[in-house]
């Protein structure tokens, strides 16, 4: 069973719309969750840390459920720039020598 | 600022020939760093970690070998390249960004071909 698993998709969608990934993490020593973004044929980039209280970013909302070991990105009224793949990542560990575990994304294509 | 560097961004190399790539990153001290591969189309695969000078982590055995001569210098090697090698090679630092809060940051990755 992987570490982190994501639903790969791809998502399809027109623009406008409202489209929500979802993530499990199966390791109880994953501290802290982010959410990244990686286009095409491009290096990963930090989209927004996950927090359990939330964490908003204008039209992107993450959410953590320590307890069900879930974490899920919303994304409102997409962009035609908001088509990329997004990455579920944990960081595991408490001390400084920590592993960064990826899923392997999910890919979201935003239609006119 | 902090900023994270590696070469090459391309590479094309024979089978059985050796490998050396190189990521520094400036700006900051003691970083953690991390080296992942990425097959096409796949996700990224953890391959090796290191929280400190010789101090290195292999998550996956395989053909390749990482050291970490100086604080801020990590190194990704192969003394004889397989097919199954090629990839995106994706260097990373876990910190403080002074903009953009706290993650792990890439480098601009290599792309590996071996034919």
């Amino acid at each position: 069973r992987k570490e982190v698993e994501q639903d790969p998709g791809p998502f399809n969608v027109p623009e406008g719309a409202t489209v929500a990934f979802n993530c499990t993490y199966s390791n109880s020593a994953s501290q802290s969750f982010f959410w990244y973004r990686q286009d095409c044929r491009k290096e990963p980039k930090l989209l927004m840390s996950v927090y359990s209280s939330g964490n908003e970013d204008g039209r992107f909302t993450a959410q953590l459920n320590r307890a069900s070991q879930y974490i899920s990105l919303l994304i409102r009224d997409s962009k035609l720039s908001d088509s990329a793949t997004y990455l579920c990542v944990a960081f595991q560990g408490y001390s400084s020598a920590s592993k960064i575990i990826f899923g392997s994304g999910t890919r979201l294509s935003i239609r006119p | 600022s902090q900023t994270i560097h590696q070469w090459p961004a391309t590479l094309v190399q024979p089978v059985g020939s050796p490998l050396s790539l190189e990521c520094t990153v400036e700006g900051t001290s003691n970083p953690n760093l991390y080296w992942y591969r990425q097959a096409a189309g796949r996700g990224l695969q953890l391959l090796f970690y290191s929280v400190g000078i010789g101090q290195i982590s292999s998550e996956v055995p395989q053909n390749l070998s990482a050291s970490r001569p100086q604080d801020r210098q990590f190194i990704l090697s192969s003394k004889k390249l397989l097919l199954s090698d090629s990839g995106f090679y994706l260097c990373a630092w876990r910190g403080y960004m002074d903009r953009g809060g706290f993650g792990a940051f890439f480098g601009q990755g290599t792309r590996l071909t071996v034919v």
